[in-house]
């Protein structure tokens, strides 16, 4: 079985200041590993997905997550926040073995404070 | 050109009643998903659809039945409606498991 566990529910952070969402994920087997973002009042997106090799993996509006096998961790990191990344954040893994499965997080908020 | 769209996008019933909510997709995927988010934003797969084919029920009340017509469509209808239902209902589809997931707007349900 897996799990997802995102520590912050809530992140308050100024503005043009960095962030990090913190992931931590468990499984018995291989994963694939993604962040989607929600923006209020809308379906999530794709910010980015780590798939297999470099373990540093950007994604879209200057966001980027590195993927830590031995601590088991996929964090995700932007080194100056607007204010409209004020959204939540959700990190997900899929079971390499399984073509049907993907398990969420429960999401940690991002309020950019001006 | 709407990659993923639900209709309706808000409803608001009284308990006890029957409804549908209906999916698209346009993508050509194989996969399709129904997702409930509570008040709290929590996500919870309820359903998948692989080529016509129910291939997880996370131990969703029989209530609700997901329909799918065709690899393009999958409606999800749920029956008898409970206060406890009222929450945002996201249709999303795939290709695979390294594939991103590509959700809808979401509806809105209200329970009275």
């Amino acid at each position: 079985a897996q799990s997802v566990t995102q520590l912050d529910s809530q992140v308050p952070v100024f503005e043009e200041a960095p962030v990090e969402l913190r992931c931590n994920y468990s499984s018995s087997v291989s994963v694939y590993l993604f962040w989607y973002v929600q923006y209020p009042n809308q379906g999530l997106q794709l910010l980015l997905k780590y798939l297999s090799g470099s373990t540093l993996v950007k994604g879209i509006n200057g966001f980027e997550a590195e993927f830590n096998k031995s601590q088991t961790s996929f964090h995700l990191r932007k080194p100056s926040v607007h204010i409209s990344d004020t959204a939540e954040y959700f990190c997900a893994v899929t079971p390499m073995n399984r073509d049907d499965k993907i398990i969420f997080g429960k999401g940690t908020r991002l309020h950019i404070l001006p | 050109d709407t990659a993923v769209s639900q209709t309706p996008k808000y409803l608001v019933t009284q308990m006890g009643n029957d409804k549908s909510i209906k999916c698209e997709q346009n993508l050509g995927h194989d996969t399709m998903y129904w997702y409930k988010q509570d008040s709290k934003k929590f996500l919870k797969i309820m359903f998948s659809y692989n080529n016509k084919e129910l291939i997880i029920n996370e131990t969703v009340p029989n209530r609700f039945s997901p329909k799918s017509p065709d690899k393009a469509h999958l409606n999800l209808h749920i029956n008898s409606l409970e206060l406890g239902d009222s929450a945002v209902y996201f249709c999303a589809s795939n290709r695979g498991a390294q594939e991103t997931q590509y959700f809808g707007p979401g509806t809105r349900l209200l329970v009275l």
